[in-house]
């Protein structure tokens, strides 16, 4: 059983570049989310969705964009890369109902924009 | 504004030793708590929880205390292994909104052996 399967791991970016950081899980959790690492700041919330089709945002959505058409795929697009943006990316991935309170999560994006 | 903090960046402890991580929380909201162990290189992978009803939550090794009056919850390893030299971090969400899961910046913690 794959999990939360992120893609890539490493990215260097320019300035202005744009990429999608690839999310997908295979344990029909109707709940996904984007978290970004910074050192000595914990995980912050940038986008969430609860089902194909919704999304909202986080504590820090400004800079990005998400997508949910499938239960499975849950991409995240980052359109004008700045500095700023230089973060380990995080998807996770939970159920509903009894234990479904804690989060999957994917291994990681490491990305830098130079 | 972080609603929850972790004030220890770091934390060395003797191998076979007790390890105690301290998180504190500013929302009364919240009745619900995780905690999350990450290594280098890999996500944060679930450890355990508690809910607000209890104060007590026990898996093994792994203790989590709960103080409501305080805000605050401990999670205590007995006895630490090297193999739990991780970066431990605190969650906090309410019931009533899973989407809003609010981490803590994490401990680091050095298991000598």
């Amino acid at each position: 059983n794959a999990g939360v399967t992120q893609t890539p791991k490493f990215r260097i970016l320019k300035i202005g570049q744009s990429m999608t950081l690839q999310c997908t899980q295979d344990m029909n959790h109707n709940y996904m989310y984007w978290y970004r690492q910074d050192p000595g700041m914990g995980l912050k919330l940038i986008y969430y969705s609860v089902g194909a089709g919704i999304t909202d945002k986080g504590e820090v959505p400004n800079g990005y964009n998400v997508s949910r058409s499938t239960t499975e795929d849950f991409p995240l697009r980052l359109e004008l890369a700045a500095p700023s943006q230089t973060s380990v990316y995080f998807c996770a991935s939970r159920d509903l109902g009894l234990g479904g309170e804690k989060l999957f999560f994917g291994s990681g994006t490491q990305l830098s924009v130079l | 504004d972080q609603q929850v903090k972790q004030n220890s960046p770091s934390l060395s402890v003797q191998e076979g030793r007790i390890s105690i991580l301290n998180c504190d929380y500013t929302n009364s909201m919240f009745d619900y708590f995780l905690w999350y162990k990450k290594y280098p290189a890999e996500g944060p992978t679930f450890l355990i929880s508690i809910s607000s009803i209890k104060d007590k939550n026990e898996d093994g090794r792994f203790t989590v205390f709960l103080n409501k009056s305080a805000k605050h919850l401990s999670l205590h390893i007995v006895p630490s292994q090297p193999g739990d030299s991780a970066v431990y971090f605190c969650a906090a969400s309410k019931k009533t909104s899973y989407d809003k899961v609010i981490f803590g910046p994490g401990t680091s913690l050095s298991v000598i052996p």
